[in-house]
């Protein structure tokens, strides 16, 4: 079985600039997260899909941020414009129910972003 | 607000020794509990989960659930230098569907 797949792995950009991140999840996983994951803290959750729809976006600053997962399976995460305090490792994880229950999350490798 | 919290570490055994990771949590609604590893520059991997009070043991890991306290602990018997990493307890909280992770607690097995 593929795992979660993301791209790119890694991003330097300057601030003010745009940025997207993609995301594969695993085949038949119809939940999607984008978590952030700061260092020495454990992941934060951005927003979490259920198919095609965005069910929790509460801790998504959509200011800056946007997010989208066209025909419910892969998904892209997009800043603009990029701050410095945006430098991180995003991290997409797939489930296969949306519970989290008896569903436990599998992430991807990550993008580690850095903004300079 | 549900809250998890670890003892960051950096929390030091020799090879052979167990190791004991506790996380303690505030949703006392929480049914199921999860242990993620993550070594440096990785993504977090699922070792352990967790749905009753009690022990669960898969090989070398044992997880230990006490809803009465609210922690969750994570028991290494025999660790290995490839132990060394992040361990980062989870739980989605009662009506919640992502998971609420903890700091992390780093640790280190000297050979």
């Amino acid at each position: 079985e593929a795992g979660v797949v993301q791209s790119p792995r890694y991003k330097i950009i300057e601030k003010k600039q745009p940025v997207a991140f993609w995301c594969n999840p695993i085949s038949g996983h119809n939940t999607l997260y984008w978590y952030r994951q700061n260092l020495g803290q454990g992941p934060e959750l951005l927003i979490r899909y259920e198919n095609e729809e965005a069910v929790d976006d509460s801790q998504l600053p959509k200011d800056r941020f946007s997010a989208e997962r066209l025909k419910g399976v892969d998904s892209t995460l997009k800043i603009q414009p990029a701050e410095l305090g945006d430098s991180a490792v995003y991290l997409c994880a797939s489930s296969t129910t949306s519970t989290g229950r008896r569903s436990p999350l599998h992430f991807g490798n990550g993008t580690r972003l850095t903004v300079t | 607000q549900k809250e998890v919290e670890q003892n960051s570490g950096p929390l030091s055994v020799p090879e052979g020794a167990i190791a004991s990771l506790n996380c303690t949590y505030s949703d006392r609604g929480s049914q199921s509990f999860f242990w993620y590893r993550q070594y440096s520059g990785k993504s977090p991997e699922l070792i352990m989960f967790i749905y009753s009070n009690g022990d669960k043991e898969d090989g070398r890991f044992t997880a230990q659930l006490n809803k009465a306290s609210q922690y969750v602990s994570l028991l290494i018997r025999d660790s290995q230098p490839s132990d060394s990493a992040t361990y980062l307890c989870a739980f989605p909280g009662a009506g919640s569907y992502q998971l609420t992770f903890g700091k992390g607690t780093k640790l280190s097995v000297i050979p």
